[in-house]
């Protein structure tokens, strides 16, 4: 069964705007990571945020983890049109195996 | 050149044939993973790897089976392929210590017939 559940399952933007994307999940964590999954390719590590940490940044990506609510989000600043993808939470419970359970992705389009 | 490859990059089979599907890596991690994706969804995780005695179960094991032949090779196998095992198949890597992320392949798209 799959962790996370995110929300929307599809989001059509214009360029320039911003895209929040958000992941809720059920069990406790030690860490939440974001991928990117451009079409026919496999997924890319966007940023990882650590069950003790509220909020992390990385260039036009922010990205927020409430433990409490059990849920994350992920804002890309200024969008691109480059920026068009599926985007994937994934959940790390054990901190040994750190094997991620994924959810199920929200496809991000960005309208010229 | 790509630091997790996967081969082949696409396959059709009927049902009932063995299938194998090959991961190499020149990043020189010790974990490697297998993964399944289905139209609309999450990966799952088939099984995982932390060295080449070490090999686990993931969540969706059945009918399926691997080898880690060497530290950069991890092959997952299909033993009799059957149409609902048709999907893109994704292999990762990562390193040991907590918090790492993970590097993925390309993917092979399996159909089965």
């Amino acid at each position: 069964s799959q962790q996370g559940e995110e929300d929307p399952q599809a989001l059509s933007i214009q360029e320039g705007e911003n895209a929040t994307m958000n992941c809720s999940y059920k069990t406790s964590i030690n860490n939440l990571q974001w991928y990117r999954q451009n079409s026919g390719r496999g997924l890319v590590h966007l940023i990882l945020i650590r069950s003790n940490e509220r909020e992390k940044h990385s260039g036009r990506l922010r990205v927020t983890l409430d433990t409490s609510k059990k849920s994350s989000s992920l804002l890309i600043t200024a969008s691109r049109a480059a920026d068009t993808a599926s985007y994937f939470c994934a959940t790390v419970s054990d901190q040994g195996a750190q094997k991620l359970v994924f959810g199920q992705g929200t496809r991000l389009t960005i309208n010229p | 050149d790509a630091d997790v490859t996967q081969t082949p990059r696409n396959r059709i089979t009927k049902t009932g044939k063995r299938i194998m599907l090959e991961c190499s890596q020149t990043k020189g991690h010790d974990r490697m993973y297998w993964y399944r994706q289905d139209p609309g969804l999450g990966l799952r995780l088939i099984y995982y790897s932390f060295d080449v005695k070490d090999i686990n179960k993931g969540e969706i094991s059945d009918g399926y089976s691997v080898s880690r032949q060497a530290q950069a090779k991890f092959s997952l196998s299909l033993e009799s392929a059957i149409p609902n095992q048709t999907a893109l198949y994704f292999c990762a890597t990562s390193g040991v210590t907590g918090g790492q992320p993970q590097h993925f392949g390309d993917g092979t798209r399996l159909s089965i017939l």
